[in-house]
């Protein structure tokens, strides 16, 4: 079982589509992290979100941390082929950061 | 412009070998962690390093042990190779924890037959 869930673990889209993704525990995290990782490459930091309600955006990247710092989502406008990766959360309490399994993000040009 | 750099990229093990996956970074960061990535799993945390001298446990030590003699260099060791340590092992470095930005390097392929 995953502390950390994320949906959909798979997601195939046409390019200019917005999509969502969403990072749900039943616990509550001090921080929490989104990564995106491409084939035979160490994951990438997107952003860090600390303050529950906190939103921050990334270019065409939206993130959310829940007001309850249980959960967050990741919105991405108008998707590019470039977007194309795995998007991992990962929670962090006191250097003990937990991963979720990751959505599998496909953009079709 | 190297980072964190490990060696091997790729290995085939036999039950019960052993062998240590190195791992150095050359940031000058304090922490230092190892992680596995299972197919689907996301990633687990093996053993990480606060400082040089100082290690401890993640969520899954089981079979492995780590050293950090120095601030630059964190080796993982898997002394009796089983098949359940097939996995992708991530070494990553960050300057004071994990609300900092974590690096990783680009990956260890592991296959135990």
């Amino acid at each position: 079982t995953q502390l950390l869930e994320q949906s959909p673990q798979f997601l195939s889209i046409q390019e200019g589509e917005n999509l969502t993704v969403y990072c749900n525990s039943s616990s509550v995290f001090s921080s929490l992290q989104w990564y995106r990782q491409e084939p035979g490459e160490g994951p990438v930091l997107l952003v860090t979100v600390v303050t529950g309600g906190e939103v921050k955006k990334l270019k065409r990247l939206t993130f959310q941390f829940g007001d309850a710092r249980k959960d967050s989502s990741l919105h991405i406008t108008a998707a590019q082929t470039g977007d194309t990766g795995l998007y991992l959360c990962a929670g962090n309490n006191n250097n003990d950061m937990r991963f979720g399994a990751g959505t599998r993000l496909t953009v079709k040009p | 412009n190297a980072g964190v750099t490990q060696t091997p990229k790729f290995r085939i093990l036999k039950i019960g070998q052993s062998m240590t996956l190195q791992c150095t970074q050359d940031m000058n960061h304090n922490y230092m962690y190892w992680y596995r990535q299972d197919p689907g799993m996301g990633l687990k945390l093996i053993y990480y390093s606060v400082g040089a001298g100082i290690t401890d446990k993640g969520e899954v030590p089981n079979g492995y042990n780590v050293s950090r003699s120095t601030t630059e260099d964190f080796p993982l060791r898997l002394e009796l190779a089983a098949p359940s340590q097939t996995s992708v092992y991530f070494c990553a470095s960050s300057y004071s924890g994990v609300r900092n930005t974590i690096y990783f390097g680009e990956g260890s392929w592991l296959t135990v037959v």
